[in-house]
């Protein structure tokens, strides 16, 4: 079952911070994010997994809450070079985990 | 490291016509995925594979056909194109099963059926 992002869209000028959430209807056992710029292929952010603490990349990070069976994204100080699209990608409990189910996705747009 | 390789990049089809795109990986990995992407849709699952010899639909497999002979490969048939099936596919491989692993993804091929 598809994952709900949100927001659909976000602007912000460089240097400001967003916050990108995803949720599920069913329990979860991981959340994987991506970015994918225009015309490109998506590329591996991060991966939470159950039981798994927050995690960091640079000046993004992710955080799991796995009761609410949601996860958000942290986009600090923003720059350039991360607009994109946004993917959220959910597992099922790792037995029958073999694939993810994407998110629409959300578009992040950092002008100067 | 080539990573994930799929071809062609573009293709334009007739209605009705049949294709094959490609995907090879050189990282050794047993999961293999379609996906297709539709704008604003996200990514759907056409159909995976475990490992050589075993494969299973996805979320929307109609229209498609997949075989795994070797670990390397993993081709997508298109038969009897149709105009729904105008999309971006991407081809991507995990070391261990989707839910667990980062998932390295193709460049993808733009399909266009006229």
């Amino acid at each position: 079952q598809q994952p709900v992002q949100s927001p659909q869209a976000v602007i912000l000028r460089e240097g400001e911070d967003a916050v990108i959430n995803c949720s599920s209807s069913k329990a979860l056992y991981s959340v994987h994010w991506y970015r994918q710029k225009h015309g490109e292929a998506p590329v591996f952010l991060m991966i939470l997994l159950k039981g798994g603490e927050q995690k960091g990349h640079e000046k993004i990070s992710a955080s799991f809450n796995e009761k609410k069976q949601q996860s958000s994204l942290y986009l600090t100080a923003s720059q350039l070079s991360y607009s994109g699209t946004y993917f959220c990608g959910t597992g099922a409990n790792s037995n029958s985990g073999y694939a993810l189910n994407f998110g629409k996705g959300t578009s992040l747009l950092v002008t100067p | 490291n080539a990573g994930v390789t799929q071809t062609p990049k573009f293709r334009i089809l007739k209605i009705g016509q049949s294709m094959t795109l490609q995907c090879a990986q050189d990282m050794n990995h047993n999961y293999m995925y379609w996906y297709r992407q539709d704008p604003g849709m996200g990514l759907k699952l056409i159909y995976y594979s475990v490992g050589a010899g075993i494969t299973d639909k996805g979320e929307v497999p109609n229209g498609y056909n997949v075989s795994r002979s070797t670990t390397e490969d993993f081709p997508l048939r298109l038969e009897l194109a149709a105009p729904s099936q105008t999309s971006v596919y991407f081809c991507a491989s995990s070391y261990a099963r989707g839910a667990n692993t980062e998932a390295f993804f193709g460049q993808g091929t733009r399909l266009t059926v006229v």
